[in-house]
């Protein structure tokens, strides 16, 4: 079974430009994380999709960040304009909505230059 | 929301020696805690997980301990080899992944 995919693995851009990263769950599984990790940090939560409503987005910068996951499988996380602090590595985990366990992505490296 | 301290950020042990990472959190509700290994440019993968409903779950040379009263939970790996060199990271969640947090992180490191 293949495991969560994410494109692309890098991903160089200057500031002020747009940038977007894509995820393909597990199959079957409904529920779909985007995460932020900066260097030597934890996970932090972006979004958090039940199939195609994202059902925890609290944390999500909506100045100018966005995600959709229209028919309740891959999804696209975007950012526009990117800024310099936007640097990190953008994982993506998906699980079944119950039990609990997540199953990461290899995550995209974004910098921002 | 839930707020995830975990404690020490970097360890090193010897080879065969028993490492212990220390986790506490906030949100009284929180009854699933996981366990995260990450090697270095790889994803995280789930080693050992711990429900509330139980205070010690063992899975070969690593277990993890709960003490609900208390608020903490810890991660205990015994006879440690330079494969287990990583960073550990502990998180809560209420259950149905709501509002998982994750902590800051363990870099640990085993010495041959």
């Amino acid at each position: 079974e293949a495991g969560v995919v994410q494109s692309p693995r890098y991903k160089i851009i200057e500031k002020k430009q747009p940038v977007a990263f894509w995820c393909n769950p597990i199959s079957g599984h409904n529920t779909l994380y985007w995460y932020l990790q900066n260097l030597g940090q934890g996970p932090e939560l972006l979004i958090r999709y039940e199939n195609e409503e994202a059902v925890d987005d609290s944390q999500l910068p909506k100045d100018r960040f966005s995600a959709e996951r229209l028919k309740g499988v891959d999804s696209t996380l975007k950012i526009q304009p990117a800024e310099l602090g936007d640097s990190a590595v953008y994982l993506c985990a998906s699980s079944f909505s119950t039990p609990h366990e997540q199953f990461f992505g290899p995550g995209t490296r974004l910098t921002v230059l | 929301g839930e707020n995830v301290e975990q404690h020490p950020s970097t360890l090193s042990v010897q080879e065969g020696d028993s490492a212990v990472i220390k986790c506490t959190y906030s949100d009284s509700a929180s009854n699933y805690f996981p366990w995260y290994k990450q090697e270095l440019g790889k994803r995280p993968q789930l080693i050992i997980d711990i429900r509330s409903n139980v205070g010690e779950k063992k899975d070969q040379r690593i277990a993890v301990t709960l003490n609900k009263t208390a608020k903490h939970f810890s991660l205990h790996i015994t006879e440690t080899q330079p494969e287990d060199s990583a960073v550990y990271f502990c998180a809560a969640s209420r259950g149905n992944n709501n509002d998982m947090r994750f902590g800051a992180g363990t870099r640990l490191t085993v010495k041959p």
